[in-house]
């Protein structure tokens, strides 16, 4: 079946500018997660979706980042006001429950210019 | 906080050499480990994971590794590179309590590049 999509694969944006990223879940699959790669570094956790709770907004850096998924499905991160340090691979994942293996989507490059 | 550290950004092997990326964590009580790969423009790919049991993980692309609770280390390791192993390994923890502790905590990744 199909994998975890990613949506723009690369984005260049101009600094203070506002961008979106979505992400398309595997079909079925409960929970979502966001992370950000910065050059040269692991992943960090950006924020977490299960089902119809309240997310786990923890990893957010700052309030400019906001995420949103309707139900089961689709997730959209919004970076407001984008900054230079904000360019970064944005990975996106899912999972068939909370615990089971992570899914990763190929991932959004974003370059704030 | 959970931390994870890999020795050595970049491993360089000749193909046919043993390959051995390092992976060290900080916890007092166990995690769940893992190693993923990325290959380039594709997403991280799950290669195994321990969670209990038997301490020597076999994962797939005859890759395997070994959780030492004394060592608090999690090393990744091949016999035979390949020149298709060529690719950014992450190793990741899922720390304890498990409860709320959904998300992953990476290293900085090791960038393995396999020499003909």
């Amino acid at each position: 079946g199909a994998g975890v999509s990613q949506s723009p694969s690369n984005k260049v944006t101009e600094k203070g500018k506002d961008v979106e990223l979505r992400c398309d879940p595997i079909s079925g699959h409960t929970a979502l997660y966001w992370y950000r790669q910065r050059l040269g570094q692991g992943l960090e956790f950006l924020i977490y979706f299960q089902g119809n709770s309240a997310p786990d907004k923890s990893g957010l850096p700052s309030d400019r980042f906001s995420a949103e998924r309707t139900g089961e499905s689709v997730s959209t991160l919004t970076i407001q006001r984008t900054q230079q340090e904000d360019s970064a691979v944005y990975l996106c994942a899912s999972s068939s429950q909370p615990l089971d293996e992570q899914y990763f989507g190929p991932g959004t490059r974003l370059t704030v210019t | 906080a959970q931390s994870v550290t890999q020795l050595g950004s970049h491993v360089s092997v000749s193909e046919g050499a043993l390959v051995l990326l390092r992976c060290n964590y900080s916890s007092s009580v166990p995690p769940y480990l893992f190693w993923y790969v990325q290959y380039p423009n594709q997403g991280l790919q799950l290669l195994l994971k321990y969670t209990t049991g038997a301490t020597l993980v076999k994962g797939i692309n005859g890759f395997e590794a070994e959780f030492k609770k004394s060592e608090t280390s999690f090393h990744l390791t091949k016999p035979s590179a390949h020149m298709s192993d060529a690719a950014e390994y992450f190793c990741a923890v899922r720390p304890f309590p498990l409860q709320g502790a959904q998300k992953l905590v990476f290293g900085q990744g090791t960038r393995l590049t396999i020499n003909p």
